[in-house]
């Protein structure tokens, strides 16, 4: 079964900390994305990227930065936390394929609260 | 930009009842829309592509269609294990390829 895995289901970190959320994902795929999702603003966009060592801003990339270093993991780095920070987080993946629409596979998501 | 508006922004319904769900969308140009289910706590899981007004696709008990302003999430006769919120997402052509934008959600209750 493909998956797209996220390291961390749950932390709890303080304000000004440095945090890691890791994702990796065992299709393939080219594309990687960043999502986080709070109550009344549904998901919106953070990073994505569309090949190793490459990345695009989203919506909302303040505040955040990525890595991608091979082509199956997709770091999200808070470089110093804030509370408005607090949300969850969803990475997921796609193919490039053909051209066609472009299917995200999810992973479960990391609830983060920063303190 | 890419807009995309579901309603109701909750639903409930006894089983056994049908209903539709709302997606009303405006895109540059529609690559392709987007149903999502997701249950509480988990990610997203794919249901539906829908690439041209007119089309329809079907799983289960769902039943997606697409015009040109907006999609509907038909459900049938559901059963309590179809409670969950569903989630529509847009992809157009113009801006970037892989940018998907979406909706806020409809999360549905099915009461035995």
């Amino acid at each position: 079964d493909v998956k797209v895995t996220q390291s961390s289901r749950y932390l709890v970190k303080r304000t000004g900390e440095k945090v890691f959320l890791e994702c990796v994902q065992d299709m393939d795929h080219e594309n990687m994305f960043w999502y986080r999702q709070d109550p009344g603003l549904g998901l919106r966009l953070i990073y994505f990227s569309y090949d190793v060592k490459m990345k695009e801003k989203g919506d909302i990339p303040e505040g955040y930065s990525v890595s991608r270093e091979k082509k199956e993991r997709f770091s999200l780095i808070l470089e110093s936390a804030s509370t408005n920070q607090t949300s969850m987080y969803l990475c997921a993946s796609s193919s490039s394929g053909s051209g066609g629409a472009n299917v995200l596979t999810f992973g479960a998501g990391s609830r983060l609260t920063v303190l | 930009e890419d807009q995309v508006t579901q309603s109701p922004e909750a639903l409930r319904l006894q089983e056994g009842e049908s209903s539709s769900l709302n997606c009303s969308y405006t895109v540059s140009g529609l690559r392709g829309l987007f149903w999502y289910r997701q249950d509480p706590g988990k990610g997203p899981e794919f249901l539906f592509t829908l690439y041209s007004a007119g089309e329809e696709k079907e799983k289960e008990r769902l039943k997606a269609t697409l015009t040109k302003k907006e999609s509907f999430l038909h459900i049938t006769a559901p059963k309590p294990e179809d409670s969950a919120t569903y989630l529509c997402a847009v992809q157009s052509f113009g801006g970037s390829n892989y940018k998907l934008t979406f909706g806020k959600g409809t999360l549905l209750t099915v009461n035995p």
